[in-house]
């Protein structure tokens, strides 16, 4: 039952433009969402994180937004550059809890 | 600042055999998670520990799945009788508390093949 979703396996941008990662999630119950980034045969980094009490959480480059009466939040990348090129994952879980829910994951490959 | 370490890295086991896979968590972390990553899925939350505790297992298959987070030493996850569905990537990650917000912060996996 995957009640985290990333509808997009794949996402290719042009450096310096917008790269939007998005995410949907089934649970009523989840109230922390994280995203991390996973380059191949390492283990996933964390990037970004946004509480239900908020919408948009900004760091640097990244910008993530929830919309909770659509259970969607998307992750903004601006501007994209080639070193973002990875596997984005997004991850929740209820403030009460502590088992990140993941999504399968989306690949952006951000081109030159 | 060392972060997760796991070891090993690359682990190959035929069918029938044992596999231990170990986590060092970050200093200061006294809250261990291991999940699962099959091929082109996400990561499945296995197991929550703290130091000589299992908090929460239910992510753990019932039989041939163990682990465990000893007063000293390092998180084993330890799978007995391995068989070729076993094989996957598998993380630990560390957080200095359970609850809340605090991120998880992953070590570099382990890649388990059972031939």
């Amino acid at each position: 039952d995957q009640q985290v979703k990333q509808n997009s396996p794949s996402l290719s941008v042009q450096e310096g433009r917008i790269s939007i990662l998005n995410c949907d999630y089934t649970n009523s119950m989840f109230d922390y969402f994280l995203w991390y980034k996973k380059y191949p045969a390492e283990g996933p980094t964390f990037l970004i994180s946004i509480s239900s009490i908020k919408d948009k959480n900004e760091d640097g480059r990244f910008t993530v937004f929830l919309n909770k009466s659509a259970k969607h939040l998307s992750l903004h990348i601006v501007p994209s550059q080639p070193g973002d090129s990875a596997v984005y994952f997004c991850a929740a879980r209820p403030n009460s809890g502590y088992a990140l829910n993941f999504g399968k994951g989306t690949s952006l490959l951000v081109t030159p | 600042n060392a972060g997760v370490m796991q070891n090993p890295r690359h682990l190959v086991r035929r069918r029938g055999q044992e596999a231990r896979l170990r986590c060092s968590p970050m200093k200061g972390h006294s809250h261990v998670y291991w999940y699962r990553q099959l091929p082109e899925e996400g990561l499945k939350f296995m197991v929550y520990l703290q130091k000589e505790n299992i908090i929460d297992e239910s992510g753990m298959p019932k039989e041939r799945f163990s682990a465990e987070f000893p007063k000293e030493g390092p998180s084993i996850l330890r799978i007995q009788q391995v068989v070729r569905g076993d094989s996957a990537a598998y993380f630990c990650a560390s957080s200095p508390q359970g609850q809340g917000n605090n991120e998880q912060f992953f070590g570099p996996g382990t890649r388990l093949t059972v031939l």
